[in-house]
């Protein structure tokens, strides 16, 4: 079956550090998405992709950066860690923009 | 700006208790509607979706959803909860902007159901 991956799903780091979230989906689907969920926010997107070398920014991007050199995955990289970074982080994808999407299990990140 | 308004933040009901969340959104043209779940320790998952015809929408697990155009709003409902239904409940929406669609969530309701 399809589906989505995220890794890892737990992760310690310090203020700082440069942290990469991986993200893989085998549907075959043209757009991903990356949104971090906190209390009282909801879901808020932080970058998406639309196809292979296209990626654009959210509501949320300052901090982080993505690259998408495929289809199948869509890497989240946080250039410096804060501490305002720590969150649960959710990749999603779809096979239209106009479709439902698709979530992964989720990485819940913590930066001390 | 487009916005999506859940004005339930927190919810609860005893079993066989009837449900409806509110969802509201700010957008004047065509939209496609949705309702997400994550259940505790999970990721989201699609409840049922709206995007054209009958404005009442079945989904699983016995819930349903009314689109009702003049009020912006597309309600949750369910007629008899189950302790199993304790989730997070997001009402998302889909709209054309810049040539393309964007997603945009609700800040997402808890739904406490007590056995």
């Amino acid at each position: 079956d399809a589906e989505i991956t995220q890794s890892p799903r737990h992760k310690i780091t310090e203020t700082g550090r440069q942290v990469t979230l991986a993200c893989h989906q085998t549907w075959n689907h043209n757009n991903m998405f990356w949104y971090r969920q906190d209390l009282g926010h909801g879901l808020r997107l932080i970058h998406y992709s639309y196809g292979v070398q296209d990626t654009n920014k959210g509501e949320v991007s300052d901090g982080y950066s993505v690259s998408r050199s495929n289809t199948e995955d869509l890497p989240l990289t946080l250039e410096s860690a804060a501490s305002s970074q720590t969150s649960v982080y959710f990749c999603a994808s779809s096979d239209s923009a106009y479709y439902e999407q698709y979530f992964g299990p989720g990485t819940r990140l913590t930066v001390t | 700006a487009q916005s999506v308004s859940q004005h339930n933040h927190h919810v609860i009901l005893s079993e066989a208790a009837s449900l409806e969340l509110g969802c509201n959104y700010s957008y004047g043209g065509t939209v496609n509607l949705f309702w997400y779940v994550q259940y505790p320790g999970q990721h989201l998952q699609l409840l049922l979706k709206y995007f054209s015809g009958d404005p009442l929408v079945k989904g699983i697990k016995g819930f349903e959803a009314e689109f009702i155009k003049s009020k912006f709003s597309f309600n949750l409902r369910k007629p008899s909860v189950q302790w199993s239904d304790t989730a997070e409940y997001f009402c998302a929406v889909n709209a054309p902007t810049s040539g393309t669609y964007k997603y945009i969530f609700g800040t997402g309701t808890r739904l406490k159901v007590l056995a």
